[in-house]
């Protein structure tokens, strides 16, 4: 069973399009995250939510809009595609104030 | 903003050779923690350090936790291919908010 599974692991797209991340963790945690990881391999945290609650909303294009439908499931909507948001997304999930993230295996986005 | 600085950025050695990545602040990290990542994956947690001072081995790899909580460093002994990936250190700030260093990609040649 896979623990924190994001789909799709690879997503092409046009420049102006919009496009939709999903991820669901079965591990029974109450808090997601999503993570950016540049072409240098640095990750960076754009959002979190716990318990359905957006507690960590860092400095990110408003074009990006996450929503948690239940505390399993952690989306990445994004709107208005630009080069610029070719990376590597990554979904994650904790228990809250506990440290020790299970990350998923990553959605490469790649706009043209 | 803290910041998490990691050297070396890159590292090749031979097999068998020992090794050390360091992870440094200027802020007080709650908790420090270590991931490996490999291609085309996400990173993996390896181990989490909570007390200044802390010291923990996982077989060949030992990782320390600096007195002020501010600093922390993996050692690998007798590294082998199967080391090879990228190793973060992330530290868990007041706000519980993880932040990366940038990482030190590893390539132990047979």
């Amino acid at each position: 069973d896979t623990a924190v599974s994001q789909t799709p692991k690879y997503l092409v797209t046009q420049m102006g399009n919009d496009k939709s991340i999903k991820c669901e963790q079965n591990l029974g945690h109450d808090t997601m995250y999503w993570y950016k990881q540049d072409s240098k391999k640095f990750l960076k945290i754009m959002f979190s939510y716990n318990n359905k609650e957006l507690i960590i909303n860092e400095t990110v294009p408003n074009r990006f809009s996450p929503k948690s439908p239940d505390k399993a499931h952690l989306n990445l909507h994004i709107n208005s595609l630009e080069l610029g948001d070719s990376a590597v997304y990554f979904c994650a999930s904790s228990n809250y104030r506990d440290s020790g993230y299970t990350f998923g295996s990553g959605t490469r986005l790649t706009v043209v | 903003t803290q910041l998490l600085e990691q050297s070396p950025q890159f590292l090749s050695i031979q097999e068998g050779e020992n090794l050390t990545v360091y992870c440094n602040s200027s802020s007080v990290f709650s908790s420090l923690q270590w991931y490996r990542q490999e291609p085309g994956e996400g990173p993996v947690l390896l181990v989490t350090v909570v007390t200044g001072g802390e010291v923990k081995k996982l077989k060949r790899l030992t990782f320390q936790f600096g007195d002020a909580r501010k600093d922390s460093s993996l050692h690998i002994t007798a590294a082998q291919p199967g080391d090879t990936g990228l190793y973060l250190c992330a530290g868990l700030g007041s706000n519980y908010k993880l932040t990366f260093g940038k990482g030190t990609l590893l390539t132990v040649n047979p």
